[in-house]
Parts: C-alpha cells; structure tokens; sequence
C-alpha cells in the first residue's frame, strides 16, 4: 500500500474485555514499531520488531500487553483485560530497515483510537 | 531510566516571529530524529540529525545536533499559520526511540 495503515481507526470497549489492533506496514519494510500516545502527551515506546528478529518488548508496560508480527508484515499488539488508563492512541510506524545502523525515518499509521469505558 | 526532556511545552507567536524548541536527553544518543504532527494527524518526518555538532536547513526551519549529542534544538525563521502543530523530537539509543514530550506551536494571525 502507499503508506501505514491501521485498523480500526476507533475502539470503545469495556473494562476488563481483551481488544486487539492491527497494523499493516509499507511493503518491505522490516522495521516495525508500536507507540501509544495519551491526550496532549508525546509518544511512548511500546515494542520493537525487526525482521525475523526476537522483538524487544522493554516498552510494554505490564503482561496485559503483547504483540506479534506474522511472516514480518502484519502486527497485532493485544492488550489483554483492558483498563481505563489503556485508553490512548495506539500508533504502529514502520522504517526501512532496522538494527544498530537504523537511521532510517519512521512512517506512521494513522493510529486507533482506544478508549476504555 | 532514558529520559528526554523537550521545552517549551507550548508556544504561542506572532506570525513572523521566530521560534524554537529544545530536546534534552539524559545519555548519548546514537542520532535523533524531529516530527511535526498536525492537530487531529499522526506525527511525521522532518530530518534525521548523526553526528555531533550537525546543523541541517530545510528552507525556514534549522535543524542541531549538540556536540555531546545529548540536545537538539529546532528553529524556525518568520513562522507562517501553516507552522502550527506539535514538534517532537524523538533520540534513538538502542533499539528504541525516546521521543520528547513535544512543543506545541500556535502561530496568530
């Protein structure tokens, strides 16, 4: 596709249920990132993907959070008996390649909007 | 833990009035990126800043990496209406990028 796209755009759900948000990279990119951002807050690092790689999942803030990326396109970050203060924007941004030599810029989705009632 | 720090939180200018905003990281960072995200968008690329002491233009807006390549600053010359949005900056050290809190720029009239 012409750029990062992310589904659903938006998500109410209650307190305590599973949800799960998608994000579909530019083609052939191998970098992949997932960021959450709160209302008038810059963004927080969530976890890393790069290529076949183990991802580093130091930004997740606790076990309700996971994330997979199936045959190094799609991903999938699953936030697992959601709470209130889950509720954010959730952005995925991919680069053209990663590892130590990333110097690449990071192309973001348009985010899905979390909100947990 | 990695931190940085991004100051001004906000700021309001005349159009025609310059403007910058400054990034502080704790530790060194391998290179650092700037993002503008429009009210309602998703922030996107400006520049990419590696090495120490490094100075980037694009037409009204300079671009600096600090020589210890801990700071960054961004400036913009003779803001326009079309400047507004949130800058970030975002520094990489390892695997991870730590972006700034922003600053939000509200250019008047």
């Amino acid at each position: 596709g012409a750029g990062v796209s992310q589904s659903p755009s938006n998500k109410v759900t209650e307190k305590g249920k599973d949800v799960e948000l998608r994000c579909d990279p530019i083609s052939g990119h191998t970098a992949l990132y997932w960021y959450r951002q709160s209302l008038g807050q810059g963004l927080e690092f969530l976890i890393y993907f790069q290529g076949n790689s183990a991802p580093d999942k130091s930004g997740l803030p606790s076990d309700r959070f996971s994330a997979e990326r199936t045959g190094g396109s799609v991903s999938t970050l699953t936030i697992q008996r959601t709470q209130q203060e889950d509720s954010a924007v959730y952005l995925c941004a991919s680069s053209a390649s990663g590892g130590p030599l990333l110097y690449n810029e990071q192309f973001f989705g348009p985010g899905t909007r979390l909100t947990v009632l | 833990g990695q931190q940085v720090m991004q100051i001004p939180q906000y700021q309001h200018v005349q159009e025609g009035e310059d403007f910058t905003t400054y990034c502080n990281s704790s530790t060194t960072l391998s290179n650092i990126q700037w993002y503008k995200q429009r009210p309602g968008g998703h922030p996107v690329f400006l520049i990419q800043l590696v090495k120490s002491g490094e100075v980037k233009k694009q037409k009204r807006l300079t671009f600096q990496f600090g020589e210890a390549k801990k700071n960054s600053s961004l400036h913009i010359t003779a803001t326009q209406t079309t400047d507004v949005g949130t800058y970030f900056c975002a520094g990489r050290s390892g695997n991870q990028f730590y972006f700034g809190t922003g600053t939000s720029l509200t250019v008047i009239p």
